[in-house]
């Protein structure tokens, strides 16, 4: 049981580059989400799913999208990459009777 | 969305102190959730508060949830360099949408 699996580890984009944030889970979870975690800022409520096919936004969810084509899979797009957007980026899912949260290890991603 | 303020946002306490920190929120809660981030790690969850009320306690660490679920507070008794760490409340008033707490640094001094 892997839990919930994230790569890349580490990303440097240059400003206006596209990039995939890989997200997956063998929880058979149906709500997944993904999160920035800004010092100071605490953890911020990207886009999320409850499902899949279906997915919605977050708090911030401006320059990025996401899609759900199987329960296992969350993946993360950003559009055009901005500095603005550096930052370290958690994907989660939850289910259970305690509906806890798990996170995945991270991803680091700077914009230059 | 909804605004969980959490305070304080860095406490730096000796070996054996106690340590808290707390979470108020302006509108009612469905339920109240307690994490803890290692240096470099992920949250890691501890506990879910759901009652009006309700305490719980799991070792050294006490939480509680406001009679009015407004505001949760997480205790804990004789800190150790163990607790080291991040910790964030996250709330939800309907559905699955976790809103966190800006979080507090626990930094523990031998």
């Amino acid at each position: 049981n892997a839990g919930v699996t994230q790569t890349p580890k580490f990303q440097v984009l240059k400003t206006g580059q596209s990039m995939t944030l890989q997200c997956a889970q063998d929880m058979n979870h149906e709500y997944m989400s993904w999160y920035r975690q800004d010092p100071g800022m605490g953890l911020r409520l990207i886009h999320y799913s409850v499902g899949a096919g279906i997915t919605d936004q977050g708090e911030v969810p401006n320059g990025y999208n996401v899609s759900r084509s199987t329960t296992e899979d969350f993946p993360l797009r950003l559009l055009s990459a901005a500095p603005s957007q550096t930052s370290v980026y958690f994907c989660a899912s939850n289910g259970g009777a305690r509906n806890e949260q798990f996170f995945g290890p991270g991803t680091r991603l700077t914009v230059l | 969305g909804q605004q969980v303020m959490q305070i304080p946002q860095y406490q730096h306490v000796q070996e054996g102190e106690d340590f808290t920190t707390y979470c108020n929120s302006s509108t009612t809660l469905s339920n109240i959730q307690w994490y803890k981030q290692r240096p470099g790690g992920h949250p890691v969850f501890l506990i879910q508060l759901v009652k009006s009320g309700e305490v719980k306690k799991q070792k050294r660490l006490t939480f509680q949830f406001g009679e009015a679920k407004k505001n949760s507070s997480l205790h804990i008794t004789a800190t150790q360099t163990t607790d080291v760490g991040t910790y964030f409340c996250a709330a939800t008033n309907t559905g699955n949408q976790f809103y966190f707490g800006t979080g507090t640094s626990l930094t523990v001094i031998p």
